[in-house]
């Protein structure tokens, strides 16, 4: 059984940085690719980055393009999401997902919360 | 960028009616495109890939069409656990993007 599981959200401060860590399990993650997608409040989904099996292509998307980093650790079973220079317009929920055979997302963690405040 | 525009944004409707949501894409995508759905407080869920292949465990009423650019996510006989925020997803050019949602809501 697939289980994404998130942690690292929390509230922080604008211009502020934070992590997010995603620990994968019940499927083979070396040869996933995977994303990160926030819900901001009262909004939709928006997909963040996302990156290739083997960590080599990065897809940040254009909102976040020079502040956040996705990296993985494929020893690990792990996604990571490096976010700096944070504003309050990147307050959301963030959760990671596991890419599927076409390019669809068929798995999603739970979510975890980032509060941009000062 | 491919732009991906979902109609209506809201859908009010009653228990056993059904319902029609539609993706419309700014450029060809074929059939790679996916409806997911998310209730409040939920991981989103995968309903429908491909346009019209329903994932394992996605009920029958739920049932999706189209190709090119324009594409239709159909609920027949609405349940109380269909009412949730339902998104398009196009993936022809990965990561792809999403449509801005559909809420279907009790009438």
């Amino acid at each position: 059984q697939v289980h994404l599981v998130e942690s690292g959200g929390g509230v922080v401060q604008p211009g502020r940085s934070l992590r997010l860590s995603c620990v994968a399990s019940g499927f083979n993650f070396q040869i996933n690719g995977m994303f990160w997608v926030r819900q901001a409040p009262g909004k939709g989904l928006e997909w963040v980055a996302a990156i290739s099996f083997d960590g080599t292509t990065k897809y940040p998307a254009d909102s976040v393009k020079g502040r956040f980093t996705m990296s993985r650790d494929n020893s690990r079973n792990t996604v990571y999401l490096q976010m700096n220079s944070l504003r309050r317009e990147d307050t959301a929920v963030y959760y990671c997902a596991k890419r599927g055979r076409d390019g669809y997302i068929d798995y999603w963690g739970q979510g975890t919360l980032v509060t941009v405040s000062s | 960028e491919i732009v991906m525009t979902q109609s209506p944004g809201t859908l009010s409707v009653s228990p056993g009616e059904g319902a029609t949501v539609t993706c419309r894409a700014s450029q060809y995508i074929s059939t790679n495109l996916a409806w997911y759905q998310h209730k409040r407080g939920q991981a989103p869920r995968l309903l429908i890939y491909g346009a019209s292949t329903r994932e394992t465990g996605t009920p029958a009423r739920f049932s999706g069409s189209g190709s090119g650019t324009e594409f239709t996510l159909a609920i027949s006989s609405l349940q109380s656990e269909d009412f949730a925020v339902y998104y398009c997803h196009q993936y022809n050019d990965w990561p792809g993007t999403f449509g801005q949602g559909t809420k279907v809501e009790t009438k």
